[in-house]
């Protein structure tokens, strides 16, 4: 079964930083998702990225998909006290499915 | 904009009784989900509903859960006879396709088995 593996683990970073996480697959993706949530609290949709070599961007953050379609890197610009929280990526099992499997999380905290 | 609510935000029962989880998702969406979230570990895929029916649902969604489109808008999971690991944040979403771009999450229920 398909395993998404995200580093680091937890982040601390200075306001006005840049930062990335990582978002590493076992098998191919098939629609990536980035979500952000705050401690004990829902998931707020960031973006999604598809096609391999796709980049998108909101905002102060940048989400990349590699070209083999494994690996997908989160990166924030110029971080702030409310890019805290926890990032989260999800990704569907498989071409024919709309679950999405997750990674543990990445625990961002910006200290300002 | 649209969102997905749900209620309660949190429930506190006693082992043995029956729960019911209550969800409004997005009223043009044609997929729903329930996802759960054990304290400290991953986001779990439960079950997936389309056309009223189940579309796919995970080993954890055995014979104690069950899933309903009662009316129209409400999406709501029933776990019966609650065991201490069924705590959990219970999270539902919806899409309005399967492959969709968004899959929207609710607030969560926090879920308290004692």
């Amino acid at each position: 079964s398909q395993e998404l593996e995200q580093s680091p683990q937890s982040l601390i970073v200075q306001e006005g930083k840049n930062l990335t996480i990582n978002c590493t697959s076992s098998k191919t993706l098939y629609g990536l998702y980035w979500y952000k949530q705050k401690y004990g609290e829902g998931l707020i949709f960031l973006m999604m990225l598809q096609k391999g070599g796709e980049e998108k961007s909101h905002e102060k953050i940048t989400a990349k998909l590699d070209e083999k379609k494994q690996q997908s890197s989160l990166h924030i610009t110029a971080s702030q006290p409310s890019h805290a929280g926890i990032y989260l990526c999800g990704a569907h099992g498989s071409s024919n499915t709309g679950k999405l499997i997750f990674g543990q999380g990445t625990t961002l905290q910006v200290k300002p | 904009e649209p969102e997905v609510t749900q209620t309660p935000s949190h429930q506190v029962t006693q082992m043995g009784q029956e729960v019911i989880l209550r969800c409004v998702p997005i009223s043009n969406h044609l997929y729903f989900y329930w996802y759960r979230q054990i304290l400290g570990q991953k986001v779990e895929f439960l079950v997936s509903f389309y056309n009223n029916e189940i579309s796919e649902k995970s080993e954890i969604f055995d014979d104690q859960f069950s899933v309903e489109r009662p009316d129209g808008s409400n999406f709501t999971l029933k776990i019966r006879s609650t065991k201490l690991e069924d705590s959990a944040m219970y999270f539902c979403a919806s899409s309005p396709s399967m492959r969709s771009e968004t899959q929207y999450f609710g607030p969560g229920t926090r879920l308290l088995v004692l």
